[in-house]
């Protein structure tokens, strides 16, 4: 799986959206972009994956470059339940029973009131 | 919402003692996992489990380490001989059997070797 860099820490004001940038320069055609977060050692969860086109659900949006080499997780209005690590993580399309997750360092956000 | 349930939260063990961490996943799913965290570390993968068998595990996973679906509810990690290095946040997770399907954890088991 691709290796993905993200910064380790940013702020944000509750209210505003919330960008947290992806690098994964070493992408290839068929890996997927996944977005999980992790509040204060819960257990991690899922927000949102892609492929190449923008995705947006009910907790967030995800943009894909046109290059695929980085993507942006958008949390449109953080509130403060949203302070959490912020995990970017790159994979094949296996079947579920190979489908383990890298974790990285992933991205500290911290939303201020 | 469905969710994965894990039992203790917490587990207090002296050192060369067996311990096992319970976990129920979600009903329909067919693929389950161990993680762990270390303090302070990354959420590393342990093992994966399907139809009944290991299907991967990393290099953590060796001979102390023992994963079992019991019931068809159920599914445990034992630590055969703990050590103070076991100290940790276990996270089972489960999926479902499509590809790309997410998979959802369970808030975890902080086992504490002493």
């Amino acid at each position: 799986d691709a290796k993905t860099t993200q910064p380790p820490s940013m702020d944000c004001a509750e209210g505003r959206a919330a960008n947290l940038p992806c690098n994964h320069s070493t992408i290839s055609g068929n890996e997927y972009v996944y977005w999980y977060r992790q509040i204060h050692s819960q257990g991690p969860q899922y927000i949102i994956h892609g492929l190449k086109n923008n995705e947006t659900n009910e907790m967030a949006s995800l943009i894909i470059t046109e290059d695929r080499k980085s993507s942006t997780l958008i949390l449109p209005h953080a509130t403060l339940r949203d302070t959490a690590v912020y995990y970017c993580i790159v994979r094949l399309p296996k079947l579920a029973a190979g489908n383990k997750l890298t974790f990285g360092g992933g991205t500290r956000v911290l939303v201020k009131p | 919402e469905p969710e994965v349930t894990q039992t203790p939260s917490h587990q207090v063990t002296q050192m060369g003692q067996e311990v096992i961490l319970r976990c129920v996943p979600i009903s329909n799913h067919l693929y389950f996992y161990w993680y762990r965290q270390i303090l302070g570390q990354k959420v590393e993968f342990l093992v994966s489990f399907y139809n009944n068998e290991i299907s991967e595990k990393s290099e953590i996973f060796d001979d102390q380490f023992s994963v079992e679906r019991p019931d068809g509810s159920n599914f445990t990690l034992k630590i055969r001989s703990t050590k103070l290095e076991d100290s940790a946040m276990y996270f089972c997770a489960s999926s479902e059997g499509r590809v790309n399907t997410e998979a959802f954890f369970g808030q975890g088991t902080r086992l504490t070797v002493v």
